[in-house]
């Protein structure tokens, strides 16, 4: 079946250096995509989202890249703290046949930051 | 505004017995997501309710789940008959009445069954 899926499993960056987190799908009809972080014994905490007629967004320190052409996301964060260690998940919202919108997750990518 | 909150943080349950989850969703929202999470692996949907009404239960598993959200209260996931497969996190997560692209998740609820 169609899914979201993650490249790189665990992450390690030196604290200040640029992190890249990156996400596959494989649901052309998606239309809708957000980043999650979920710290530990947590729940996951919108952080930036991006809809498909557009191929970045910035937010604070945080940047949303889309790839329609090769189904491909990626997040980037600027000067990494030692704070955004945490597990990131992308998510694709699809406008499903039943007309209603389903939120679908990737596997997720663990992000550490060393000091 | 308080969020999307769920209780019980933590709960512990032994083979057989039953399972409550409650999910209170954020004010002005009506609509209620609850999702599964397996340790180091994403969140897996299994319920989508609006007041009264189940939408989509095509990730919940045909028997010993069930989900409801009632017209006054919260909404209550319950798993009878717990086995230790059900060890898990569960989240639930609301949207605002029209809109369900974005959801706001609560802290969830961690189910260990012994």
């Amino acid at each position: 079946g169609e899914s979201v899926g993650l490249h790189l499993p665990t992450l390690s960056v030196q604290e200040g250096d640029n992190s890249i987190i990156n996400c596959a799908y494989s649901n052309s009809a998606s239309d809708y995509f957000i980043w999650y972080k979920q710290e530990s014994g947590k729940g996951p905490q919108f952080i930036i989202d991006i809809r498909s007629n557009m191929d970045k967004r910035q937010g604070q320190r945080v940047t949303v890249l889309l790839n329609k052409t090769v189904k491909h996301l990626s997040l980037q964060i600027a000067a990494t703290q030692p704070g955004d260690s945490a597990v990131y998940f992308c998510a694709e919202n699809v406008r499903m046949d039943t007309g209603r919108r389903a939120l679908t997750f990737g596997s997720g990518t663990r992000l550490q930051v060393q000091p | 505004n308080a969020g999307v909150m769920q209780n019980p943080r933590h709960l512990v349950r032994r083979r057989g017995q039953e399972a409550r989850l409650r999910c209170s969703p954020m004010k002005g929202h009506s609509h209620v997501y609850w999702y599964r999470q397996l340790p180091e692996e994403g969140l897996k949907f299994m319920v989508y309710l609006q007041k009264e009404n189940i939408i989509d239960e095509s990730g919940m598993p045909k028997e010993r789940f069930s989900a409801e959200f009632p017209k006054e209260g919260p909404s209550i996931l319950r798993i009878q008959q717990v086995v230790r497969g059900d060890s898990a996190a569960y989240f639930c997560a609301s949207s605002p009445p029209g809109q369900n692209y974005g959801y706001t998740f609560g802290s969830g609820t961690r189910l260990t069954v012994v």
